[in-house]
């Protein structure tokens, strides 16, 4: 079946460095693929999409390419905050209706 | 507009005790999805519905659970009874008709079944 695998976490940065968070998927067809992102307390909030191979996603300085050739979806931004300390989830949707995601990465931006 | 509504925010309860969580979906929205969070297993999820009739409920773990959508702005979680082991966050999200599109979240309710 369908499956999305994340880098395990905590992944702690500082500041201003730059983020990647790696996204692989499994499935067959042509999935869309997504980034959410959960706030301490709060509920999911999307916060890119791609719907096909070589879309890129982007919001809020991140970015993320879906790459069909090496069946991948990694979030990046180039210079993070501390605002941006939550836990993020890749996701994927495929012939259907329902969202299947990943364990979650959390990330913690020190000042 | 409001977005996916959910109540309580948080619940304690007994175990053997029953418990519904409820779910306003987005207006217009035909899809509702119930997920469950644990550290353990992540997101999970349970069930969901499309104008609401349920579609897949292979998600849901055991006969305690159960979930209904009577009308189109409303869905209940029912656990009957409750064990600590449903300790865990639950959240509602309802999406359009379109597929392989996002869905939207509501902000979930924490039980702790002691």
């Amino acid at each position: 079946g369908d499956s999305v695998t994340q880098m395990e976490g905590p992944v702690t940065l500082s500041e201003e460095a730059f983020l990647t968070i790696n996204c692989t998927y499994t499935a067959t067809g042509y999935p869309s693929l997504f980034w959410y992102v959960q706030y301490p307390g709060e509920g999911l909030q999307l916060l890119l999409k791609a719907t096909k191979a070589d879309d890129k996603g982007s919001n809020k300085g991140f970015e993320a390419t879906y790459r069909k050739e090496t069946t991948s979806f990694h979030l990046e931004k180039g210079s993070v905050q501390v605002s941006d300390s939550a836990v993020y989830f890749c996701a994927l949707a495929n012939s259907g209706y329902a969202l299947n995601f990943g364990k979650g990465t959390s990330l913690l931006v020190t000042p | 507009d409001a977005g996916v509504i959910q109540s309580p925010r948080h619940e304690v309860t007994e175990m053997g005790q029953e418990v519904t969580l409820r779910c306003k979906p987005i207006s217009g929205h035909d899809y509702l999805f119930w997920y469950r969070q644990t550290m353990m297993r992540g997101l999970e999820l349970l069930i969901y519905f499309n104008n609401n009739v349920p579609i897949d409920d292979s998600g849901m773990p055991e006969d305690r659970f159960s979930a209904k959508m009577p009308n189109a702005s409303f869905s209940t979680l029912k656990i009957q009874p409750s064990e600590p082991r449903d300790s865990a966050v639950y959240f509602c999200a309802s999406g359009t008709g379109q597929p392989n599109t996002e869905a939207f979240f509501g902000q979930g309710t924490r039980l702790t079944v002691v």
